[in-house]
């Protein structure tokens, strides 16, 4: 079952302009992570960040989580056309046998970006 | 390092057959998981091995199945296809497993499409 919501399902925008895709989820979390997709692709793996943690940055990448309103967001600041690609947030829960895994990642079902050159 | 890879990338069966799809993780790894990802359930989560034992199970009928060598490679096995079986199949590995899992290091994906 899903656990993750992403928000907006797509998004389209110019080069240069920010992009930001936000991440809901419903149980307590070790950690949640961010994946980029490019079509029918494998999943390349963004940024984690822990329970503990409210902001981390990686490059152009910044990805907050607040654990008090179950929410996380990602930003990439100045996009380009090769950003384009599926973006999905992915919560590691603390709560045992959640679906079936004990503390595997749950993946939502992601963010379509496209950047227009 | 070499990345994780799947075998085969392509794959068309048909309804009733059964199909081995086969997984490299990263050297160094010794956990593996399987995904699959269809366009209207999204991501889903199939099951873990970590050191050839099964350590977590997504819920999925017992037509799917898997195993892990010693040398951590890994086989997914679906049994009796059916066309809802269709889906890319995504193969990630990690570098330990358990609460607070780590991040993983996909595939390619093998797309199987079943007819």
């Amino acid at each position: 079952s899903q656990q993750g919501e992403e928000d907006p399902q797509a998004l389209s925008i110019q080069e240069g302009e920010n992009a930001t895709m936000n991440c809901s989820y419903k149980t307590s979390i070790n950690n949640l992570q961010w994946y980029r997709q490019n079509s029918g692709r494998g999943l390349v793996h963004l940024i984690l960040i822990r329970s503990n943690e409210r902001e981390k940055h990686s490059g152009r990448l910044r990805v907050t989580l607040d654990t008090s309103k179950k929410s996380s967001s990602l930003l990439i600041t100045a996009s380009r056309a090769a950003d384009t690609a599926s973006y999905f947030c992915a919560t590691a829960p603390t709560t045992t046998n959640y679906g079936g895994s004990q503390g595997n990642l749950i993946f939502g079902k992601g963010t379509k970006l496209s950047v227009k050159p | 390092k070499a990345g994780v890879t799947q075998t085969p990338r392509y794959l068309i069966k048909t309804r009733g057959q059964q199909v081995t799809l086969s997984c490299s993780p990263i050297s160094g790894h010794r956990s593996v998981s399987w995904y699959q990802q269809t366009p209207g359930q999204g991501l889903q989560f199939l099951f873990e091995y970590f050191s050839e034992t099964q350590r977590n199970k997504g819920n999925f009928p017992g037509r799917f199945s898997g195993r892990q060598f010693s040398n951590s490679r890994s086989e997914m096995n679906v049994s009796t296809l059916e066309l809802g079986d269709s889906a890319l199949y995504l193969c990630a590995s990690s570098l330990t497993m358990g609460l607070g899992a780590y991040e993983q290091y996909f595939g390619p994906g093998t797309r199987l499409t079943v007819t």
